[in-house]
């Protein structure tokens, strides 16, 4: 991918309720992969879920599912269940390249969880 | 041990000063990787290591900058003669080959602030 691209620079959400946090990527590759990572104020970077450009199905994790419309060029994320605990930071990522030795980060998105 | 591990935490430091900050990646990961995060971004790639072979630099990498990894294992980076556009997070990420679909391990960061 060339460019990331996440709209919302800051979302809330009720605790229990879903979300869901837009990313549009940009590139010429036919074959890709999409990531989404969680930042927390501590700053590490979690990783959470992971799609292919040829999977068939969208990706889901847990209380996290992919939303993912390969025609738009988007990856939305879905996080069902709101917890408090997911109040952070959140980045969509891909590969810079054709190979994974690079990413290419959004700008993010800040999540907050409102009890 | 199970994580990569940073050190240190936080740096403060004068303009012009030299700084280094190690990463521990996790022990079984021959591939690791510097970026860097300043505020309000995503994290921007910096460089990439395959074992003790620097094989990638990014353009932001100026020559006041320079990473190593001697030993395959863990990695320095190290900042010459800081500047205050220097101050940022400075994040490192490990992985393995083929893992790419898991995305990478990141370490919780070196906050570095040049005053």
């Amino acid at each position: 991918a060339q460019k990331i691209t996440q709209t919302q620079p800051g979302m809330f959400v009720q605790e229990k309720e879903a979300v869901t946090l837009d990313c549009t990527y940009d590139t010429s590759d036919q074959s890709y992969g999409l990531f989404w990572y969680k930042q927390p104020s501590s700053g590490e970077m979690i990783f959470l879920i992971y799609q292919g450009s040829y999977d068939e199905q969208n990706a889901t994790e847990g209380r996290y599912s992919l939303n993912f419309q390969k025609a738009r060029k988007s990856a939305n994320l879905v996080i069902s269940a709101s917890q408090l605990g997911d109040s952070a930071m959140y980045f969509c990522a891909a590969p810079l390249s054709g190979g994974y030795n690079k990413l290419i980060f959004g700008a993010g998105t800040r999540l907050a969880v409102h009890p | 041990d199970t994580g990569v591990s940073q050190d240190p935490r936080h740096k403060i430091t004068k303009r012009g000063q030299n700084v280094t900050f190690r990463c521990d990646p996790i022990s079984e990961h021959n591939r690791l990787y510097w970026y860097r995060q300043t505020l309000g971004q995503g994290p921007e790639f910096l460089t990439y290591f395959q074992n003790e072979a620097q094989l990638e630099k990014s353009r932001l990498l100026s020559d006041r900058f320079s990473a190593e990894r001697p030993k395959g294992s863990f990695s320095t980076l190290e900042i010459q003669r800081t500047e205050q556009g220097d101050s940022a997070m400075y994040l490192c990420a490990s992985s393995v080959p083929g893992q790419g679909d898991y995305g990478y391990t990141f370490g919780s960061g070196t906050r570095l602030t040049v005053v």
